[in-house]
């Protein structure tokens, strides 16, 4: 089974710039989190969906929004971007049975640069 | 909202040293979970707890899920140069929460 993929897998950006990242779960996982990683705050949770809803939403302000499509695929998008931006944006997926969470797989991520 | 501190922050051991890493949660967890990054890579699942008082063993590694499911720990016996990494515990509230809430990793190095 391929695993996660993320696109792209690097990018570069000036400040209020907008960029859209892209996540491909493993197949049949419907599950998708997206996860912010930076050397001082570790991994902070963003948004998970399921069945192209948003379930729950971490502590981030409005510009930082998501969606997931009928074949789980979900994208981010960061508007206005801000140097504080600049971080490993990390997606994961996993396989969800009734009310049992399992693993969470994640994909290599995007390393996205704001200058 | 929910927090999961994890202590220590970084720690070096001498190859063969034992290493130990803890999890703290501010609200009682429906379960936890382990993850290993290492660097340059993405955090990868090493194992999921959930019963008071667990205790599950992957060879060198022993993971322990605190009786109050509010604190958990790994510990690493006789540590190896493929043990470095970053380690994090990420906690799952209640049910119904859909938020995996991670500590901010012990990043582990292992002087051969």
């Amino acid at each position: 089974k391929a695993g996660v993929t993320q696109t792209p897998r690097y990018l570069i950006k000036t400040r209020g710039q907008q960029v859209t990242l892209s996540c491909s779960p493993i197949s049949g996982h419907r599950s998708v989190s997206w996860y912010q990683q930076t050397p001082g705050q570790g991994l902070q949770f963003l948004f998970e969906y399921f069945s192209e809803t948003q379930r729950n939403k971490g502590n981030f302000p409005g510009r930082f929004s998501g969606r997931q499509f009928s074949n789980s695929r979900s994208e981010m998008n960061v508007s206005t971007l801000e140097l504080g931006d600049s971080a490993l944006y990390l997606c994961a997926s996993s396989l969800i049975v009734g009310t049992n969470y399992n693993e969470q797989f994640f994909g290599p991520g995007t390393r996205l640069t704001v200058l | 909202g929910q927090q999961v501190m994890q202590i220590p922050q970084y720690q070096h051991v001498q190859e063969g040293e034992d290493f130990t890493t803890y999890c703290n949660s501010s609200t009682t967890l429906s379960n936890i979970q382990w993850y290993k990054q290492r660097p340059g890579g993405h955090p990868v699942f090493l194992i999921q707890l959930v019963k008071s008082g667990e205790v599950k063993k992957q060879k060198r590694l022993t993971f322990q899920f605190g009786e109050a499911k509010k604190n958990s720990s790994l510990h690493i016996t006789a540590t190896q140069t493929t043990d470095v990494g970053t380690y994090f515990c990420a906690g799952r509230a209640g049910a119904g929460s859909y938020q995996l809430t991670f500590g901010k990793g012990t990043k582990l190095s292992v002087i051969p």
